[in-house]
């Protein structure tokens, strides 16, 4: 079965600078990467997904993460990060022949401060 | 358009009594899942639907959790006789076709179960 490992429960950060958040999976066979946000009071909602191609994979508001397959590392990265960023922060796998399931990771809790 | 609507938004219960959540998927998504997020942890997969093909309970931690989904839109999640480590926040998410390479999930707000 896979996993997912999310190394950070909790990251603060200053408005304006870079933003990390690390994600390593396991599993036996191929699988989709994701990240998922969730803003305070709202719901999860795509941030971005790996399916295959490019390792370098770019989503909405300025995000981006790299699909290291040796490594099997997905980290999520942001340039410069705005007070809106503060939200909670998974990363998910998907096995690819059974990809309805998701399995996420625990979480990373951004907190930006101006 | 409107979104996965969950209600309630909160509930507090009594171990040992029985709860229904209810969640109402996107209109036309053919796949509806329930996840439970406790404390400090990741989702956790409860239950998925999808059509009218059998629902995959391989995430029900128990007997005690059932789920149904009537006329392929509506879901109710149950847990009967209620325990403490019940506790936690329920989330329901929809999407428009089976398969993360195709459609994402969209999640609702969840409900927030508190078992005294």
């Amino acid at each position: 079965a896979q996993s997912v490992t999310q190394l950070d429960s909790q990251v603060p950060v200053f408005e304006e600078a870079p933003v990390e958040l690390r994600c390593n999976y396991s599993s036996s066979v191929s699988v989709y990467l994701f990240w998922y946000v969730q803003y305070p009071n709202q719901g999860l909602q795509l941030l971005l997904k790996y399916l295959s191609g490019s390792t370098l994979v770019k989503g909405i508001n300025g995000f981006e993460a790299e699909f290291n397959k040796s490594q099997t590392s997905f980290h999520l990265r942001k340039p410069s990060v705005h007070i809106s960023d503060t939200a909670e922060y998974f990363c998910a796998v998907a096995v690819q022949r059974n990809d309805y399931k998701l399995s996420f990771g625990a979480g990373t809790t951004v907190t930006v401060r101006a | 358009g409107a979104g996965v609507s969950q209600s309630p938004s909160n509930k507090v219960t009594e171990k040992g009594k029985d709860v229904e959540l209810r969640c109402d998927p996107i209109s036309g998504h053919t796949a509806l899942y329930w996840y439970r997020q406790s404390l400090g942890q990741g989702l956790e997969f409860l239950i998925y639907f999808q059509g009218n093909s059998a629902p995959d309970k391989s995430g029900l931690p128990s007997d005690r959790f059932s789920a149904e989904r009537t006329g392929g839109s509506v879901s109710t999640l149950t847990i009967q006789r209620t325990q403490q480590e019940d506790s936690a926040v329920y989330l329901c998410a929809s999407s428009l076709s089976a398969g993360q390479n195709v459609s994402p999930l969209h999640f609702g707000n969840g409900t927030r179960l508190t078992v005294t």
